[in-house]
């Protein structure tokens, strides 16, 4: 089982959607999570921190945390086609090291 | 701008040659981490560095990959001997944080594309 699992899509929806992206992690230990975006090419971005349990709201993204589960979310709402990107989720233990999943990649059609 | 620096973008090696890839991390941060990066797949944890110490690197492979942070200068990724599986991007992140204080996340640097031909 890996450390850190997302469904690897792709994921298409169209402009205006509503997205959602999932995670689960393997160690009930952890205490951090993070979504970070990276676009074809460049270099992953962090977009969204969340470390209790709910859901956390920044603009028109909204992560969500459920710890009993060990599942973590991404939800973004009124998708645009500049949102099409991979989306990659990471946990960490400890402070410091991040572990992250394979990413989902995301395209949101005009 | 304070933002982590990696160089070189591109970097092309014949097989057996050494690849030097250096990363300064973002101002006010004191640790870094490595990460290597295949065509399609995630990010793989490689180092974990502060200061003239290793803190964690249990995803370095034992042979030909070194990493230092030195007192003064960046930080420096050494692969000796590189071979075509070597290629990858390869990205440096930096953190502001010590192992007993809450994450903020990384910020990453723009990469290195490792070639080896």
């Amino acid at each position: 089982q890996k450390e850190v699992e997302q469904n690897s899509g792709p994921l298409s929806v169209p402009e205006g959607a509503i997205a959602s992206l999932n995670c689960t992690y393997s160690d009930r230990g952890s205490q951090s999570f993070f979504w970070y975006r990276q676009y074809s090419g460049k270099s992953p971005e962090l977009i969204m921190s969340i470390y209790s349990n709910g859901d956390k709201e920044d603009g028109r993204f909204t992560a969500q945390l459920n710890k009993a589960s060990q599942y973590v979310s991404l939800l973004i709402r009124d998708s645009q086609p500049s949102d099409s990107a991979t989306y990659l989720c990471a946990v960490n233990i400890n402070a410091g090291k991040s572990t992250f999943g394979d990413g989902t990649t995301l395209t949101v059609k005009p | 701008n304070a933002g982590v620096m990696q160089n070189p973008r591109h970097l092309v090696r014949r097989r057996g040659q050494e690849a030097r890839l250096r990363c300064s991390p973002m101002k006010g941060h004191s640790h870094v981490y490595w990460y290597r990066q295949l065509p399609e797949e995630g990010l793989k944890f490689m180092v974990y560095l502060q200061k003239e110490n290793i803190i964690d690197e249990s995803g370095m492979p034992k042979e030909r990959f070194s990493a230092e942070f030195p007192k003064e200068g960046p930080s420096i990724l050494r692969i000796q001997q590189v071979v075509r599986g070597d290629s990858a991007a390869y990205f440096c992140a930096s953190s502001p944080l010590g192992p007993r204080e809450r994450d903020y996340g990384y910020t990453f640097g723009s990469g290195t594309r490792l070639t080896v031909v």
